[in-house]
């Protein structure tokens, strides 16, 4: 079973569409994150809930809108893509508390053309 | 924003050699933790540190959280193909919530 599982894995797209990537965990954690991967690597929080609650929002443009219908699942919309939005985004979960301790998903690598 | 500065940005040493990284924040971490990233994957938590001073070992992986709390180290001794990847340090900074990330250290090993 796989513990925090993001779909889809892949994903190319035009420019101006919208597209949504979803993610599941099935580890019983309070806590669920969005982070982005550039192409140098670098990994940067997007969003983090709690108990569908958000509680961390980063300087990301409102066309990303993370929604989290149960503590379990945690989607990403976005809208009116750019080309600087291709990267890999990956989902994360965490036990309420262990902030550093995040369990990552596969990643969704996102192409914007 | 508070930054992790990781050094080296990459490495390429032989099988069986012993690779040495680190990482360094100007602020104070009461966390390290070391994660490693295969290709194509989510990166995988290696080895958590709570306490300044405190040395971890999972396997041949070792890792130091700093005595000044500004700093973290992590060696891979006797290395193999497997341990290819993308290693990163990160830490929550003070009454944040969340997690920040080093640039990342990318290791090559030759058979």
């Amino acid at each position: 079973d796989t513990a925090v599982s993001q779909t889809p894995k892949y994903l190319v797209t035009q420019m101006g569409n919208d597209k949504s990537i979803k993610c599941e965990q099935n580890l019983g954690h309070d806590t669920m994150y969005w982070y982005k991967q550039d192409s140098k690597k670098f990994l940067k929080i997007m969003f983090s809930y709690n108990n569908k609650e958000l509680i961390i929002n980063e300087t990301v443009p409102n066309r990303f809108s993370p929604k989290s219908p149960d503590k379990a699942h945690l989607n990403l919309h976005i809208n009116s893509l750019e080309l600087g939005d291709s990267a890999v985004y990956f989902c994360a979960s965490s036990r309420q508390g262990r902030t550093g301790e995040l369990f990552f998903g596969e990643g969704s690598r996102l192409t914007v053309l | 924003g508070q930054q992790l500065n990781q050094s080296p940005q990459s490495m390429f040493i032989q099988e069986g050699e012993d690779v040495s990284m680190n990482c360094t924040s100007s602020s104070i971490f009461n966390t390290w933790l070391w994660y490693k990233q295969d290709p194509g994957e989510g990166p995988v938590l290696l080895i958590a540190l709570y306490k300044a001073g405190e040395l971890t070992s999972n396997g041949r992986l070792t890792a130091q959280f700093g005595i000044t709390r500004k700093d973290s180290f992590l060696n891979i001794s006797a290395s193999i193909p497997s341990d290819v990847g993308i290693y990163f340090c990160a830490g929550p900074p003070s009454n944040t919530g969340k997690l920040i990330f080093g640039q990342g250290t990318t290791l090559q090993v030759k058979p």
